[in-house]
């Protein structure tokens, strides 16, 4: 079965720093896809980055990038310049195929806070 | 906003009650995505509508059913609630069916419900 681990709870960061936030994944496809989500304190899902296991080039989109090592098995998010509106719950997610169709296995989160 | 739509966006009801929870996906998505997320199970994949028809089901109890309608709003329709049925409920939409590797075809989330049950 695919798992997401994400091994920290907790993580602060100083505004207009960069961070960087730990995702590693357990499967046995060899086509699969990794997402990033961010659940602010309102409670919304906002998706933020998508990298495919055959893209060549790490995603990046704006301030946020992927940092995706295969051969480890780790997709971890980086965001440069933290502002103080990314303190958030961050979720890593897998892509697990079912049939024609597909779900979304999600990590635990972390919980990031940027200071001012 | 993502354009996934939810109502209600809060829920409060007694044990053994039943309730409805409705979404509307983004405008041409055809697939509906329920999730649920409670403090100790995280956020857990439900079940999947395409077009109207069940693709997909996850860790969904039989107490639990959904439908798609035609205009492809869907339903999730929780019955004889339990304290632990207390959750965010998510409805999500995306494009397409599949998601090899074609392509993100990323979920996109609603607001959510938040139910409690007292």
């Amino acid at each position: 079965a695919q798992k997401i681990t994400q091994t920290q709870p907790g993580m602060f960061v100083q505004e207009k720093e960069a961070v960087t936030l730990d995702c590693t994944y357990d499967t046995s496809d060899q086509s699969y896809g990794l997402f990033w989500y961010k659940q602010p304190s309102s409670g919304e899902m906002i998706f933020l980055i998508y990298q495919g296991s055959y893209d060549e080039q790490n995603a990046t989109e704006g301030r946020y990038s992927l940092n995706f090592q295969k051969a480890r098995k780790s997709a971890n998010l980086v965001i440069s310049a933290s502002q103080l509106g990314d303190s958030a719950m961050y979720f890593c997610a897998m892509r697990e195929v079912m049939d024609s169709s597909y779900k979304l296995i999600f990590g635990s989160g972390t919980r990031l806070l940027v200071r001012p | 906003d993502s354009g996934v739509t939810q109502t209600p966006k809060h829920l409060i009801t007694a044990t053994g009650q039943r309730v409805t929870l409705r979404c509307s996906p983004r405008s041409g998505d055809l697939s509906v995505y329920w999730y649920q997320q409670s403090l100790d199970q995280g956020l857990q994949f439900l079940i999947q509508y395409y077009n109207g028809e069940e693709r997909a089901k996850g860790n969904i109890l039989e107490r639990f059913s959904a439908q798609q309608f035609p205009d492809l709003h869907s339903e999730l329709n929780l019955s004889s609630l339990e304290l632990g049925d207390s959750a965010l409920y998510f409805c999500a939409s995306s494009g397409r069916l599949g998601g090899g590797s074609g392509g993100a075809n990323e979920q996109f989330f609603g607001p959510g419900t938040r139910l409690t049950v007292l």
